[in-house]
């Protein structure tokens, strides 16, 4: 089956700077990859995803880049803000869908 | 417009015995998923349903067990508790069909304690 390892496990950056979560996968059938963020109580919260007809996908201080042949894919937060600081999961699915693979997250700190 | 709700969100059980966690999907949604998240880890497929049917199934024993029902809300049973079963139980729900797979919106969560 898909095995998904993600880097690094806790991130601690000063407020405004970057991000960067990466996470690689062992599947070359995985299509679909979304990254999700968990707050503390509460279920994961999709961010954003991208298929693997796309390479880079953005959303406002978010992105995510996917690199097909190497099988790995990151996740890029600018300008960091408190509120950025929560647990981030990276997931790897084929095309039915079915099955979800979580890599083991990353707790990112934003130092005010 | 409301999210994945799941109840209830907290439950004790003593090992051995028997637990029933329900799920209700955000509207127009047909597809449910259940992951069990182990503090410090990734959450791990236990199984989805789509149109009441069964479409996949995680490696976990048979003491788990899942149905969806006509309203396409769900429920997870675990019978025959034990201490590893304590856990994070999500619900995750999904438009399903189609093709591709579709992102999944989770539940908070049921917070199981085993003792």
């Amino acid at each position: 089956g898909e095995n998904v390892e993600q880097h690094p496990s806790t991130l601690s950056v000063q407020e405004g700077d970057s991000a960067v979560i990466k996470c690689t996968y062992s599947d070359s059938a995985s299509n679909y990859f979304p990254w999700y963020k968990q707050e503390l109580g509460k279920g994961p919260q999709l961010i954003i995803d991208i298929r693997s007809n796309v390479g880079e996908k953005k959303d406002q201080r978010i992105a995510v880049t996917l690199n097909k042949t190497a099988k790995h894919f990151s996740l890029h937060i600018t300008e960091t803000q408190p509120e950025d600081s929560a647990v981030y999961f990276c997931a790897a699915a084929g095309y039915t869908g079915n099955q979800f693979y979580f890599g083991t997250g990353t707790s990112l700190t934003v130092i005010p | 417009d409301a999210g994945v709700t799941q109840s209830p969100t907290h439950l004790i059980k003593t090992r051995g015995q028997q637990v029933t966690l329900r799920c209700s999907p955000i509207s127009g949604h047909k597809s449910v998923s259940w992951y069990q998240q182990v503090l410090g880890q990734g959450p791990q497929f236990i199984f989805q349903y789509y149109e009441k049917e069964e479409r996949g199934r995680g490696n976990f024993p048979d003491r788990f067990s899942a149905r969806q029902f006509p309203n396409y809300s769900s429920e997870l049973n675990v019978n025959a508790l034990l201490l590893g079963d304590s856990a994070l139980y999500l619900c995750a729900s999904s438009l399903g069909g189609g093709q591709g797979a579709s992102p999944l919106h989770f539940g908070n969560g049921t917070r199981l304690t085993v003792t």
